[in-house]
C-alpha cells in the first residue's frame, strides 16, 4: 500500500515559489515526513524532513498540516536546476529503510 | 551531508560476465549501506541492506546469489552482479546512513548495460 500520494507532474515558473503537495492520511504518530529529489541520471538528494512542526532549511520549507495527513514542500524561488522528480516519503524513525513511490516530476520553465 | 561516491559511473559488460560496483562513504562512517536499483522511468527499488561486518539482508525477490554484497568496512560496500544478463541492465544506486542522524545520503549511481 502506498503511504503517500503525490501529483504525477507539475510545471513551475522560474523565480516563482513551487508548492509540492503530498497526502499521507495514514501516517502514524511517530512517523516522519521526508522529501528527496532526483535530478535526471543522478542519485537522490535529501531535501528536508519533519515530524509535526514546520521546517525550513537552505533548500526548502516543509509545511505539515496540524492533523499531519498532508504536507507541502515549498521551493521559495525555483530555478531551472530544480527540475527533478520529488519524492515525499513517510518513515518510521526506527527503520532506516526508505520506500520510494512514483514522486512528482517537477519541470521549471524559464 | 555525507559525500558518497560510486565506481564506476558507467559500465558495459557482456552477458554472462560479472561486474563489481563500489560504494564509498568519503567523510562519514556508514554503519548501514543500502543498494537500490532503478529501471528507466521507474522509481528506486530497494535491493538490500548491509551492515558493516555482517551479511546483507535482501528484499523479497532479490537473488542473494546473483547480487553479492560485501560491506567490509565503515566506508566501503561492494555490489557484484554475477552472471549478468541484459535484464540486469539498470541504474544501481547506493546510500549510506549512520551516526546521529537518520538521513540517507545517496551516491551518484552506476549505469550498468549488459549486452
Amino acid at each position: 500500500d502506498a503511504k503517500t500520494t503525490q501529483p504525477t507532474s507539475m510545471d513551475c515558473a522560474e523565480g516563482r515559489a513551487a508548492n509540492l503537495p503530498c497526502n499521507h492520511s495514514t501516517i502514524s504518530g511517530n512517523e516522519y515526513v521526508y522529501w528527496y529529489r532526483q535530478i535526471h541520471s543522478q542519485g537522490p538528494q535529501y531535501i528536508i524532513h519533519g515530524l509535526k512542526n514546520n521546517e525550513t532549511n537552505e533548500m526548502a520549507s516543509l509545511i505539515i498540516t496540524e492533523d499531519r495527513k498532508s504536507s507541502t514542500l515549498i521551493l521559495p524561488h525555483a530555478t531551472l536546476r530544480d527540475t527533478a522528480v520529488y519524492y515525499c516519503i513517510v518513515r518510521d524513525p526506527n527503520d532506516y529503510k526508505l520506500s520510494f513511490g512514483a514522486g512528482t516530476t517537477v519541470t521549471v520553465r524559464a | 551531508g555525507a559525500v558518497v561516491s560510486q565506481h564506476p559511473s558507467r559500465v558495459i559488460c557482456k552477458s554472462g560476465t560479472s561486474v563489481k560496483i563500489e560504494c564509498r562513504s568519503l567523510d562519514f562512517q556508514a554503519t548501514t549501506m543500502f543498494w537500490y536499483r532503478q529501471f528507466p522511468k521507474q522509481s528506486l527499488m530497494l535491493m538490500a541492506t548491509s551492515n558493516e561486518g555482517s551479511k546483507a539482508t535482501y528484499e523479497q525477490g532479490v537473488e542473494k546469489d546473483k547480487f553479492l554484497i560485501n560491506h567490509a568496512s565503515l566506508t566501503l560496500s561492494t555490489l557484484t552482479v554475477t552472471s549478468a544478463h541484459p535484464e540486469d541492465s539498470s541504474f544501481y544506486i547506493c546510500s549510506v546512513t549512520g551516526g546521529r542522524s537518520y538521513e540517507q545520503y545517496f551516491g551518484p549511481g552506476t549505469r550498468l548495460t549488459v549486452t
